[in-house]
């Protein structure tokens, strides 16, 4: 079974360009979740979805990022304009029913550096 | 918001030793998952502990779930070079909190 795949692996941009990162879940998961990861640190939630519905996007700094997850199936990451400060891995991770009753299966995360 | 402080937050060690990784916090959570992270991927899950006291062994990993539900450990016996990584700990609730991780070199 395939696992969670995303793209690209590496993104290099300039700031204040835009970014956009893809994800597509393991078959048949409903629950989808974006998490930022900074060098050495622990991932961090940046939103969930319930199928196509975000039920948690708390943490999603929306002056900038957005993310959308049409069919409730692919996701997409974007952030407008990107900064310095948005150097890190962003994570996208799935589960068949979602947090706490089954396992999250991550992708390997796409590493962005912006300049 | 929940907190989870792991220790130390880097460890060296020859193979073939053993060490401790703990994870705590001043918070109470439903559940506790070890994941190890390797360069380029995304963390893996190794364990889940959902009852105080509750101990699981995995091979050569030994994980704790404190009494009390706010801290757990990871032990590693003999360790070997297969074993770096980056440990984290997360507690389970409303969502999955993420600890600060550990990132652990076995040195052949």
């Amino acid at each position: 079974e395939a696992g969670v795949v995303q793209s690209p692996r590496y993104k290099i941009i300039e700031k204040k360009q835009p970014v956009a990162f893809w994800c597509n879940p393991i078959s048949g998961h409903n629950t989808l979740y974006w998490y930022l990861q900074n060098l050495g640190q622990g991932p961090e939630l940046l939103i969930r979805y319930e199928n196509e519905e975000a039920v948690d996007d708390s943490q999603l700094p929306k002056d900038r990022f957005s993310a959308e997850r049409l069919k409730g199936v692919d996701s997409t990451l974007k952030i407008q304009p990107a900064e310095l400060g948005d150097s890190a891995v962003y994570l996208c991770a799935s589960s068949h029913r979602g947090w706490p009753q089954e396992t999250q299966y991550f992708g390997p995360g796409t590493r962005l550096l912006v300049l | 918001t929940q907190l989870l402080e792991q220790s130390p937050q880097f460890l060296s060690i020859q193979e073939g030793e053993n060490l401790t990784v703990y994870c705590n916090s001043s918070s109470v959570f439903s559940s506790l998952q070890w994941y190890r992270q390797e360069p380029g991927e995304g963390p893996v899950l190794l364990v889940t502990v959902v009852t105080g006291g509750e101990v699981k062994k995995l091979k050569r990993l030994t994980f704790q779930f404190g009494d009390a539900r706010k801290d757990s450990s990871l032990h590693i016996t003999a360790a070997q070079p297969g074993d770096t990584g980056l440990y984290l700990c997360a507690g389970g609730g409303e969502k999955l909190t993420f600890g600060t991780g550990t990132r652990l070199t076995i040195i052949p």
